[in-house]
């Protein structure tokens, strides 16, 4: 599973707070990814990091802000959660080389947040 | 931006039977095609990728086929097994490692496969 971890795996919260999902790695990849799933789109990019304090932004981040602060993290904020924002969240890694291959990107469990 | 299409939106076959989801890509750059399989409730999982030097790749029971001219992809699943029914995500990316951002993976809308008994 690439060692990623996703935090929390579960999240109910009323429209209008504000929500932190935690991505963490432990195996010093360079390339981080947050994608939401929703049924009928796939899987669509959010944001994206290329190393401490890089980011940049995917094809769905109006609503979304995002944070790497260390290698192994990266923070993604709804900083004012609305019902449109209820999907599932998935983490992802990606790096050269990875089992002997190229390019490879891999998911961590993901999390489910529901905005009431 | 690049535009990754996949078909069919579901899929039914007789177990043993052979099962063909179809992907279209819009990028020319594009140069990595991977596939996922997502069983219910879990991560996705890479299960076969393909690089654009390479028109045929096989994994036991899976392939995948690519068409650079005409820009699509294809993965096959021969003698169908119950365990294959999952949704299965194909994705199109270009190499991005030369640069410093990295590379950006496009996804298609899944296929279910449901593989009956």
């Amino acid at each position: 599973d690439a060692g990623i971890t996703q935090s929390p795996r579960h999240k109910v919260t009323e429209t209008g707070t504000p929500v932190t999902l935690r991505c963490h790695q432990t195996e010093n990849h360079r390339y981080m990814y947050w994608y939401r799933q929703d049924p009928g789109h796939g899987l669509r990019l959010i944001h994206y990091s290329y190393g401490v304090k890089d980011t940049d932004k995917g094809e769905v981040s109006d609503g979304y802000s995002v944070s790497r602060s260390k290698t192994e993290d990266f923070l993604l904020t709804l900083e004012s959660a609305t019902s449109s924002q209820t999907s599932v969240y998935f983490c992802a890694i990606s790096a050269p080389g990875l089992a002997g291959r190229s390019y490879e990107q891999y998911f961590g469990p993901g999390t489910r947040l529901t905005v009431t | 931006g690049e535009n990754v299409e996949q078909h069919p939106s579901t899929l039914s076959v007789q177990e043993g039977d052979s099962a063909v989801i179809k992907c279209t890509y819009s990028d020319s750059a594009s140069n990595y095609f991977p596939w996922y399989k997502q069983e219910l409730g879990k991560r996705p999982q890479l299960i076969i990728d393909i690089r654009s030097n390479v028109g045929e790749k096989k994994d036991q029971r899976i392939a995948v086929t690519l068409n650079k001219t005409a820009k699509h992809f294809s993965l096959h699943i021969t003698e169908t097994q119950p365990e294959d029914s999952a949704v299965y995500f194909c994705a199109a990316s270009t190499t991005g490692f030369t640069t410093n951002t990295g590379n950006q993976f496009y996804f298609g809308t899944g296929t279910s496969l449901t593989v009956i008994p």
